[in-house]
């Protein structure tokens, strides 16, 4: 049973749009919810984290907006580039330090 | 930044056989490293959590026996597939947390693709 629902499951966006991607959980022990991205045969690389007691985190041209009384976060990539096509996961952590996934979102960008 | 090296990257083998994956932190002491697996187009599921110096804890419905975790040194987990069979191949994946630090942050190895013939 996925502990964090991630939608859409694809997004296909010009370059210079921008990709939202919302994810929503339900374990209010969740305490850290980074964002990740893969590229095909590689290994997710961290992109931009938040923590709950921050409302939103903008780091160039990637921000997460955190809701926790909806217990919903969601990654915006602003201008986007086709470079920036590829997967992205959602992601939160318990107080095990178990990073629990969202089903991924494939983005792709067009030229 | 932290790196996290898998190896080997890639493993053919024959059915029956035993594979074992390397996780190593490369710069930074990990007293907890996580094995994932991924199937194409799939999410990582989150197979074991595996403690420097104690034995590892599995998840719901993932074999211990099955899939064997050491993690001997505050460097090195390895993942051993035992009597690999074709429905065991998959993406494996593993992470560590940097035992410095209280971010939550999590290092991923680059994968190791497993193909089961």
């Amino acid at each position: 049973q996925q502990q964090v629902k991630q939608s859409p499951q694809s997004l296909i966006v010009q370059k210079g749009g921008i990709s939202i991607i919302n994810c929503a959980y339900e374990n209010t022990a969740f305490d850290y919810f980074p964002w990740y991205q893969q590229f095909p045969g590689k290994g997710p690389a961290l992109l931009i984290a938040i923590r709950p007691d921050v409302s939103e985190k903008k780091e160039g041209r990637f921000t997460i907006s955190f809701n926790k009384s909806a217990k919903q976060f969601s990654l915006h990539i602003m201008d986007s580039q086709p470079g920036d096509s590829a997967t992205y996961f959602c992601a939160a952590n318990d107080s095990w330090g178990k990073l629990q996934f969202g089903a991924g979102t494939q983005v792709v960008v067009t030229p | 930044g932290a790196v996290v090296s898998q190896h080997p990257s890639r493993v053919i083998c024959k059915s029956g056989t035993s594979v074992k994956i390397e996780c190593r932190s490369l710069d930074f002491q990990a007293t907890t490293m996580f094995w994932y697996r991924q199937f194409p187009k799939q999410s990582l599921m989150l197979m074991a959590t595996s403690n420097e110096g104690s034995k590892a804890t599995y998840e719901q419905g993932v074999e211990k026996d099955k899939f064997l975790i050491n993690h001997a040194s505050l460097t090195l987990s390895t993942l051993t597939v035992t009597s690999a069979h074709p429905e065991d191949s998959s993406f494996y994946i593993c992470s560590a947390k940097d035992r410095t630090k209280n971010t939550g942050e999590l290092f991923f190895g680059e994968g190791s693709r497993l193909t089961v013939l």
